[in-house]
């Protein structure tokens, strides 16, 4: 069964500093879709970006950017030029064929002023 | 565009009660998931609907829960008896096919269900 793993449960930032989010996945697919999702405390969940694994190069978007090791199933999330409004719980996920969206347990990112 | 709605936002009720949650799709979606959030299983698929058929229910944890789809546009989720152990804060999101693609869920904020 496909698993993702977050093994921060919580990381610090100083504003204006880039911090980055672990996230490894386990799966016997080769053809997959890996997300970052950003949870603040109002609940929404919001889609920050997303890599499809036949793609080598790494998504960017903004201050956020992946690095996207597929034979490591390695997927982190860069933040940079920490702003407060990027404090949240952060979420891993996984989606292949099946189409469900496999989460990992979640990173809580605190940025400090 | 009005993104997924959900409905209510808060829900406190007593045990044994009948809960319905209710979630409006985006327009122009087919696809409709139903997860659960909770602290000790963190986020969980409940079920997912494509075109109004239910495709994959595996996660729906037992026969308290059922959910439907009456319509193109509109899902509801129902707990019949509640228990405690039902509190969780529920998402509805949905997509816009139904074929496996890299089209992202769209999440709608979330009901807060307290079973006292």
């Amino acid at each position: 069964a496909q698993t993702v793993t977050q093994s921060q449960p919580e990381m610090s930032v100083q504003e204006a500093e880039t911090v980055t989010l672990s996230c490894t996945y386990d799966t016997s697919e080769s053809d997959y879709y890996l997300f970052w999702y950003k949870q603040p405390p109002s609940r929404q969940m919001i889609l920050v970006i997303r890599q499809e694994a036949y793609k080598q190069q790494n998504a960017t978007e903004n201050r956020f950017s992946v690095n996207f090791q597929k034979a490591a199933k390695s997927f982190s999330l860069k933040i940079s030029d920490s702003q407060l409004g990027d404090a949240a719980m952060y979420f891993c996920a996984y989606m292949d064929s099946s189409y469900k969206l496999i989460f990992g347990s979640g990173t809580r990112l605190l940025v400090r002023p | 565009d009005a993104g997924v709605i959900q409905s209510p936002r808060h829900e406190v009720t007593e045990m044994g009660q009948e809960v319905t949650l209710r979630c409006k799709l985006i327009s122009g979606h087919n696809s409709l998931f139903w997860y659960r959030q909770t602290m000790m299983r963190g986020l969980e698929l409940l079920i997912y609907f494509n075109n109004n058929v239910p495709i994959d229910d595996s996660g729906m944890p037992e026969d308290r829960f059922s959910a439907k789809m009456p319509n193109a546009s509109f899902s509801t989720l129902k707990i019949q008896p509640s228990e405690p152990r039902d509190s969780a804060v529920y998402f509805c999101a949905s997509s816009p096919t139904g074929s496996y693609s890299n089209q992202p869920q769209h999440f709608g904020d979330g009901t807060r269900l307290s079973i006292l």
